[in-house]
């Protein structure tokens, strides 16, 4: 069964510290990795998937099928960075399964 | 854009009673659209994929009949929970990728919140 586990519930970083939101995946498809942000009061929306391999906001992640991980970073953090971070993992069935979030808090 | 909207944002309902919950896609087809339930604190939970025309697709764990789901139109998915108890109290959230060219991108509605008195 597929699963999707990212260890931190909180995380808390000072203003243009690195950032880190770890997730780790356990699938035995193929699987496709995004991670998806809330901001306050907004709803859920796609920061960036792994098969696009690109940069938003400064964020960048890499999906390391060794490790079966696709760690979120970010050199500098920022204050609007704080929000909510999900990581998600699709099915071959392209059905979406989500970690439990964490939520990150950057300290001015 | 892909908008997502729910109705009603919030509910309140007595045991016992059967509350329906619309997700519309507002400018474009969603062939497949996906209900989540969130607890608090946790993660989002698939409870379910609603597919246009066909029965949707529950997940383990998730009664059928408590939960109906009905997918009449290629912008319309209800959910109905049935009989609702208290436990049933949570938010629903559902989700839709764009049909066609799936680029794996969700769209989400906000939400609705049920509590069951």
């Amino acid at each position: 069964a597929q699963r999707v586990t990212q260890p931190e519930k909180l995380l808390s970083v000072f203003k243009g510290a690195p950032v880190e939101l770890k997730c780790n995946y356990s699938y035995s498809g193929s699987p496709e990795l995004f991670w998806y942000v809330q901001y306050s009061r907004q709803r859920l929306q796609l920061l960036l998937r792994h098969i696009s391999r690109e940069s938003i906001k400064g964020f960048t992640a890499d999906l390391n099928k060794g490790e079966t991980s696709f760690h979120l970073k970010k050199p500098f953090a920022q204050e609007e960075d704080s929000a909510m971070y999900y990581c998600a993992l699709m099915t071959t069935g392209n059905q979406f399964y989500f970690g439990t979030g964490t939520s990150l808090t950057v300290i001015p | 854009g892909a908008v997502v909207s729910q109705h009603p944002s919030r509910v309140i309902c007595k045991s016992g009673t059967s509350v329906k919950i619309e997700c519309r896609s507002l400018d474009f087809q969603a062939t497949t659209m996906f209900w989540y339930r969130q607890f608090p604190k946790k993660s989002l939970m698939l409870m379910a994929t609603s597919n246009e025309g066909s029965k949707a697709t529950y997940e383990q764990g998730v009664e059928k009949d408590k939960f109906l789901i009905n997918h009449a139109s290629l912008t319309l998915s209800t959910l109905t929970v049935t009989s609702a108890h208290p436990e049933d109290s949570s938010f629903y959230i559902c989700s839709a990728p764009k049909a066609g060219g799936y680029t794996g991108e969700l769209f989400f509605g906000e939400g609705s919140r049920l509590t069951v008195l």
